[in-house]
């Protein structure tokens, strides 16, 4: 079935320093990517989408490009903070399909 | 904007009892979805819900859990019996369905954080 991989966490990293977290989908369909973040003690929110091949989407600093040839969709900032200590999720929704499908989630810790 | 509102955000009760989590959905959406998240198994979708119909209910654990959905604005999770491993947090999401696969984005709520002892 359709599924996201994410690298495994957590990550650690000092201030300012550059982020990627991985993230592969399975390539049946035309799915929708999306990243959610969830800080400490709320619910997951949308950080970015992209809604087809090439695509980027960007938010906060945060970026992700659609790779259809790769079927990759790895998110990436060019330098964190504190404040982005969070857990970081992948999902796709397949444009035919009735659900979302989220990757185990990526924990992020940034040090000061 | 109110957004995804559940009830109540923490709940400790004692093995058997029964437990129902609540929550009202952004107004205008039509689809709703319960997940649980544990530091075990992660987010896991448990039912899904367009224009208050369950769509997939293949992630409810067993029939101790049942979900309902008796009009837009209000939707019901309930565990009878509760038992220890049910403890874990518990978010409603809702989103809009044009009608043709999933809702384009999910909006979450906060969660409720459910102990069982």
């Amino acid at each position: 079935g359709d599924s996201v991989t994410q690298m495994e966490g957590p990550v650690t990293l000092s201030e300012e320093a550059f982020l990627t977290i991985n993230c592969t989908y399975t390539a049946t369909g035309y799915p929708s990517l999306f990243w959610y973040v969830q800080y400490p003690g709320e619910g997951l929110q949308l950080l970015l989408k992209a809604t087809k091949a090439d695509d980027k989407g960007s938010n906060k600093g945060f970026e992700a490009t659609y790779r259809k040839e790769t079927t990759s969709f790895h998110l990436e900032k060019g330098s964190v903070q504190v404040s982005d200590s969070a857990v970081y999720f992948c999902a796709r929704r397949d444009n035919y399909g009735q659900n979302f499908v989220f990757g185990p989630g990526t924990r992020l810790s940034v040090l000061p | 904007d109110a957004g995804v509102i559940q009830s109540p955000r923490h709940e400790v009760t004692e093995m058997g009892q029964e437990v129902t989590l609540r929550c009202k959905p952004i107004s205008g959406h039509n689809s709703l979805f319960w997940y649980r998240q544990t530091m075990m198994r992660g987010l896991e979708l448990l039912i899904y819900f367009n224009n208050n119909v369950p769509i997939d209910d293949s992630g409810m654990p067993e029939d101790r859990f049942s979900a309902k959905m008796p009009n837009a604005s209000f939707s019901t999770l309930k565990i009878q019996p509760s038992e220890p491993r049910d403890s874990a947090v518990y978010f409603c999401a809702s989103g809009f369905n044009p009608g043709q696969g999933a809702p384009y984005e999910q909006y979450f709520g906060p969660g409720t954080r459910l102990t069982v002892t």
